[in-house]
């Protein structure tokens, strides 16, 4: 599609609940970025994707996080047993992989995110 | 990545430029300047970046400082659409490790009539 493209839109569940949020990216963009963002806050890293691993997770909470790739397109990010401090809004972007040691831009391209609420 | 500081909210009016500055005293050599903003409930959305010369493209002008300790990024006729906050982030040279961005909170720049 032309842009990020996240679903659902908004989700609303129960404390203890599994959730999972689904990102598709720009057509040939192999870098894949989740974030999170609470009321106020900038947007948080949570993990990045280079094709289908994760080259990066060190902004995941903890181990109720986790997010997969499998194909090196779509990403699904998977909570568990929610919490209501995990309510915010997630949001997944992706770019064109950099070439080592190169000056361009890295462009994120953001999808409009998914509203989570935990109750 | 080097810290940035940015005023929490500016005003500006429709049609004059807005001028949002952005401190970032300890920034290395390596480290590009860039600009985000993000419009009430969308993503955030790249504006422009630079290194130490003053960018301009179709959205905005950057001006970064000759000791590139502050810049400002340069709306030349801001329009109610331009109601967001914005952020300045810096962001080194890639060295094949993780290319993300690291947000502050930004200034929410509020265009009135």
């Amino acid at each position: 599609g032309a842009g990020v493209s996240q679903t659902p839109s908004n989700k609303v569940t129960e404390k203890g609940k599994y959730v999972e949020l689904r990102c598709d990216p720009i057509s040939g963009h192999t870098a894949l970025y989740w974030y999170r963002q609470s009321l106020g806050q900038g947007p948080e890293f949570l993990i990045y994707f280079q094709g289908t691993g994760a080259a990066d997770d060190s902004g995941l909470p903890n181990d109720r996080f986790f997010a997969v790739r499998p194909e090196g397109s779509v990403s699904t990010l998977k909570i568990q047993r929610t919490e209501r401090g995990d309510s915010a809004v997630y949001l997944c972007a992706s770019s064109l992989t950099e070439v080592r040691g190169s000056s361009g831009a890295n462009v994120l391209t953001f999808g409009a995110g998914s509203r989570l609420t935990v109750l | 990545d080097a810290k940035t500081t940015q005023p929490p909210s500016m005003d500006c009016a429709e049609g004059r430029a807005a001028n949002l500055p952005c401190n970032h005293s300890t920034i290395s050599g390596n480290e590009y300047v860039y600009w985000y903003r993000q419009i009430h409930s969308q993503g955030p959305q790249y504006i422009i970046h630079g290194l130490k010369n003053n960018e301009t493209n179709e959205m905005a002008s950057l001006i970064i400082t000759e000791d590139r300790k502050s810049s400002t990024l340069i709306l030349p006729h801001a329009t109610l659409r331009d109601t967001a906050v914005y952020y300045c982030i810096l962001k080194g040279v890639n060295t094949g490790t993780a290319s993300k961005l690291t947000f502050g909170t930004g200034t929410r720049l509020q265009v009135t009539l």
